[in-house]
């Protein structure tokens, strides 16, 4: 079956490391999506891909980056320089016009 | 730039009980609408999207929403509700141009409690 995979479920750094999350999908979609997610306020986007080798800041941008080398893959790295970093991210992806499809999650925690 | 506003963070209801998630949006252009609803601990799925057309849309599990281009609404309803409907539920808007892939925004979410 098609779908995103994202991994791991759970993770666990240290303060001041940074880290990868892993974003897959075989939908072959073309845009694919990183936001997180934080109690009581919805789902924030991150960065968004709607080709291989670009992508654009979403409304919270600083203190992550991203890359999309493969239509399929779609890492989110959370840099030290994100001063909020434990929360819960969602991968997602879409074909155009279309609704999104979201992976599972990865919940972060820094301490 | 659209914005979504969910007029309710958390609506108890008994089961076999109707309820209705109200749903308002902002946006100076047509826009796409969507309901997704979350379970704990996993990630979002869609339950229906008005893109164009009958303005009632019918969405799994049961529910349907109606679009209101005049009061910028998009509730959500559900005549009879299960003790499995107890999630959060997502209003998400996003610009509507077919030839545009465009990002969704959120809103902050209602949490369902159906209680028996």
């Amino acid at each position: 079956d098609g779908g995103i995979t994202q991994s791991p479920k759970y993770l666990f750094r240290k303060e001041g490391q940074n880290v990868t999350l892993s974003c897959e999908q075989n939908l072959n979609h073309d845009a694919m999506y990183w936001y997180r997610q934080d109690p009581g306020q919805g789902l924030r986007l991150i960065y968004y891909s709607q080709i291989v080798n670009d992508f654009q800041k979403g409304d919270i941008a600083e203190g992550y980056s991203v890359s999309r080398e493969k239509k399929e893959s779609f890492p989110l790295t959370v840099t030290s320089a994100q001063k909020n970093p434990t929360a819960f991210y969602l991968c997602a992806s879409s074909m155009e016009a279309g609704a999104l499809h979201f992976g599972n999650g990865t919940r972060l925690t820094v301490t | 730039a659209q914005s979504v506003t969910q007029l309710d963070s958390q609506v108890p209801v008994f089961e076999e009980a109707p309820v209705e998630l109200r749903c308002n949006y902002s946006s100076s252009v047509s826009v796409y609408l969507f309901w997704y609803v979350q379970y704990p601990n996993q990630g979002l799925q869609l339950l229906l999207k008005y893109l164009s057309g009958s303005t009632l849309v019918k969405g799994i599990n049961g529910f349907e929403a109606e679009f209101n281009k005049s009061q910028t609404s998009f509730h959500l309803r559900k005549p009879s509700v299960h003790i499995s409907d107890t999630a959060e539920y997502f209003c998400a808007v996003r610009r509507g141009q077919s030839t545009s892939y465009g990002k969704l925004t959120f809103g902050q979410g209602t949490i369902l409690t159906v209680h028996p």
